[in-house]
């Protein structure tokens, strides 16, 4: 199975401020005949189900705010808020779907400072 | 909108066999890729399986001895089974469809059910 971990497990930051949060990898999920990575970051806010922010490492859903962007390649990758609003204030996860079995990763707990 | 319902028993006895079914709305089944995913309380997020709107499946290697996971074309819905539960299977199930962007496989979770609460208890 392909682990992910993510970095910080929680993260406080001023409303304004950016906020950046990191995943690895255990092998690399750029898949080469069409340069796409294949990893995707949910935003989960209590007692919804997660919701789809980011997919290929980079291309921001639908209806999600440009503040959020995802960057990286490989096996490291970071989801960056450039802004901090009170409503980003909640648990994240990364999650790899190159490969079965699909896997998430622990999940980062946004507060504010 | 895609809109995905599930539905089933929200206590189970250990060693019984847990249903659910979820229904889609909003959208055809066909065609796509789904699949169930859990969640313990205040844990993370473990994927169960897939199914293609065809029948294949690939489930989870750590549950694979006791996961089914069908689809109903007709009904608009797909279903889970996990047997021989126990109290480690307790979790909000979650059923989600497949797809990123225009790109429908592989791909990322899209659309997401609300998530029903399953507790193993006698």
């Amino acid at each position: 199975d392909i682990v992910m971990t993510q970095s910080p497990d929680s993260l406080a930051v001023s409303l304004g401020e950016r906020a950046t949060i990191n995943c690895k990898s255990s092998q690399s999920v750029l898949y080469s005949s069409n340069n796409k990575n294949y990893l995707a970051w949910y935003q989960q806010k209590p007692g919804q189900p997660p919701k789809l922010l980011v997919y290929w490492a980079s291309t921001r859903e639908s209806g999600v705010p440009d503040r959020f962007s995802g960057s990286g390649s490989g096996t490291d990758f970071t989801l960056t808020i450039s802004s901090l609003q009170a409503e980003d204030v909640t648990v994240y996860y990364c999650q790899q779907y190159y490969t079965t079995p699909y896997t998430f990763g622990q999940g980062t707990k946004l507060e504010i400072k | 909108q895609v809109q995905l319902q599930e539905s089933g028993p929200g206590l189970v006895k250990p060693s019984e066999t847990l249903s659910l079914t979820c229904a889609v709305s909003g959208g055809s089944i066909s065609s796509y890729y789904w699949s169930w995913i859990r969640q313990p309380a205040g844990k993370g997020l473990e994927w169960i399986g897939r199914i293609y709107t065809s029948g294949s499946t690939v489930y989870n290697p750590s549950l694979k001895s006791r996961v089914t996971i069908s689809v109903d074309t007709s009904k608009n819905q797909f279903s889970l089974k996990l047997s021989s539960v126990t109290a480690a299977d307790t979790a909000v199930y979650y059923c989600a469809r497949l797809c990123s962007g225009g790109d429908c496989y592989p791909a990322s979770f899209d659309y997401w059910g609300q998530g029903t609460l399953v507790t193993v208890s006698s």
